[in-house]
């Protein structure tokens, strides 16, 4: 089965660059997503088709995919980023989830 | 607006049998595939299973499989999982999720319900 893999935590400073990355096969050829969880909710898609923003996702978050490799770039970083972080991909009618991470502000 | 409210969970003995529900409203239920997501306590997302808007195919995690069944009823905008023969692995907040209406091949979940809560213990 494909998995999806990603950094247990990463941490960066307010104002910062924070890069979230996720790895799997060729994960170049599919189309990867982002989910941002905080504690107590729902997850919130914030990138779609590698590098789309939902209407309301602030535009200091960008998507690219290549290779093995879909990264999550947040510019200028602020304390309300600080979440879980999942990539999501479709593979053969199934969906898989990386194992998500957690991004630290501090 | 766009809403999703599941209901259903609560606590259920190993073997036990369950049955989610997930009410729609807010948008044509019958034109979206819809999903079941799950997240154990403290742990990540985990894709449980799909279905197609009219019902007419239907996809499974692995280790669910011949165990859960999801269907859905169109006429009363909601989508069901049928959970046989539990697990204690089972225990989780399950989410019920809408695909977008053209995701072709970027297949991703524009909204999440809440959650409810399975937990699977004797």
């Amino acid at each position: 089965s494909y998995e999806l893999t990603q950094p247990p935590s990463v941490s960066v400073s307010p104002g910062q660059t924070a890069s979230i990355t996720c790895s799997g096969d060729k994960l170049g050829n599919k189309y990867a997503c982002w989910y941002q969880q905080k504690p107590g909710q729902s997850p919130v898609v914030v990138i779609y088709q590698d590098n789309k923003r939902p209407s309301g996702i602030p535009e200091r978050f960008s998507g690219s995919n290549s290779g093995n490799t879909a990264t999550l770039t947040i510019s200028g970083t602020q304390a309300m980023d600080e979440a879980d972080y999942y990539c999501q991909a479709w593979d053969s009618g199934t969906v898989v989830f990386g194992g998500g991470t957690k991004l630290t502000v501090l | 607006e766009v809403q999703l409210v599941e209901s259903g969970g609560g606590l259920v003995q190993p073997g036990g049998s369950l049955r989610l529900s997930c009410a729609a409203s807010g948008f044509t239920f019958s034109r979206y595939c819809m999903n079941w997501v799950r997240q154990a306590p403290g742990k990540g997302l985990e894709w449980v299973a799909n279905i197609k808007y009219d019902g007419s195919e239907e996809y499974y995690l692995d280790s669910v499989k011949g165990r859960f069944t999801i269907f859905r009823d169109n006429a009363k905008n909601s989508l069901y999982l049928q959970m046989d023969s539990l697990r204690a692995e089972d225990t989780a907040v399950y989410y019920c999720a809408r695909a977008p209406i053209d995701y072709g091949d970027s297949y991703y979940f524009d909204y999440w319900g809440q959650g409810t809560l399975v937990t699977v213990s004797s």
